[in-house]
């Protein structure tokens, strides 16, 4: 299986400041057909999550453009450019490149 | 608007099964393939495996081999996961959420509780 790898697994940044968060694959998301399937989901206090990006760097409808994914390979990153109070919550990023679908541990972002 | 509704609560013993169901609405419910992903409390995310419910084609996580099912009753637009010997583990939120995945197209959760 795929192990995914987030840090931190704690983030407290204060309002109106950016955010990063770093997933690390255990091997390659590039898949046979040349897509790398890895998103980035947010999953607020009970509710299911909600996706935020998928193939790495596509913005979701209605996601604000605050937030942003990059990388490559096995490297990849989540930013908030400005965090907002609404952000609050558990930051997950997946794996849907193979079989079985894999996530990472989850960062928790909180507001300092 | 596209809808997925899950049954409700469940509290079962250990060595019991428990089947959660997960009604589709607002699209062609054979169209899109059927994922559930689970949630212990105060944990990650874990996916269990999917189903297309126009075949029936199933796959699984390594880990839930032999313990799953998945199943769809294309009349009433409902997939189904049923989890059998039951173990305090397996207390989690269980979620079901349409291809393609991962989305916005969750279900609301069905909460399941293993214990004596």
């Amino acid at each position: 299986d795929i192990v995914m790898t987030q840090t931190p697994l704690s983030s407290p940044v204060t309002l109106g400041q950016p955010a990063s968060i770093s997933c690390r694959s255990s091997q390659s998301l590039v898949h046979s057909d040349g897509n790398t399937y890895l998103s980035w989901l947010q999953q607020r206090p009970g509710q299911p999550p909600r996706l935020l990006i998928y193939k790495i760097t596509n913005r979701f409808s209605g996601v604000p453009d605050r937030f942003s994914g990059s990388g490559a390979g096995t490297d990849f990153t989540l930013k908030i450019s400005r965090v907002e109070a609404e952000d609050v919550g558990v930051y997950y990023c997946m794996q849907a490149t193979q079989f079985p679908y894999t996530f990472g541990q989850g960062t928790k972002l909180e507001i300092k | 608007q596209v809808q997925l509704v899950q049954s409700g609560a469940e509290v079962k013993k250990p060595g019991a099964s428990v089947r959660v169901s997960c009604k589709g609405s607002a699209y062609t419910f054979t169209s899109y393939d059927i994922h559930w992903v689970r949630q212990a409390t105060g944990q990650g995310l874990e996916w269990m495996g999917w189903m297309n419910p126009y075949s029936g084609n199933t796959g699984f996580a390594q880990k839930f081999q032999g313990r799953v099912t998945m199943t769809r009753d294309t009349s009433i637009n409902t997939a189904y996961m049923e989890l059998s010997s039951l173990r305090s583990e397996d207390t989690a939120m269980y979620y079901c959420a349409r291809a393609p995945f991962p989305n916005d197209y969750w279900g609301q959760g069905t909460l399941v509780i293993v214990s004596s």
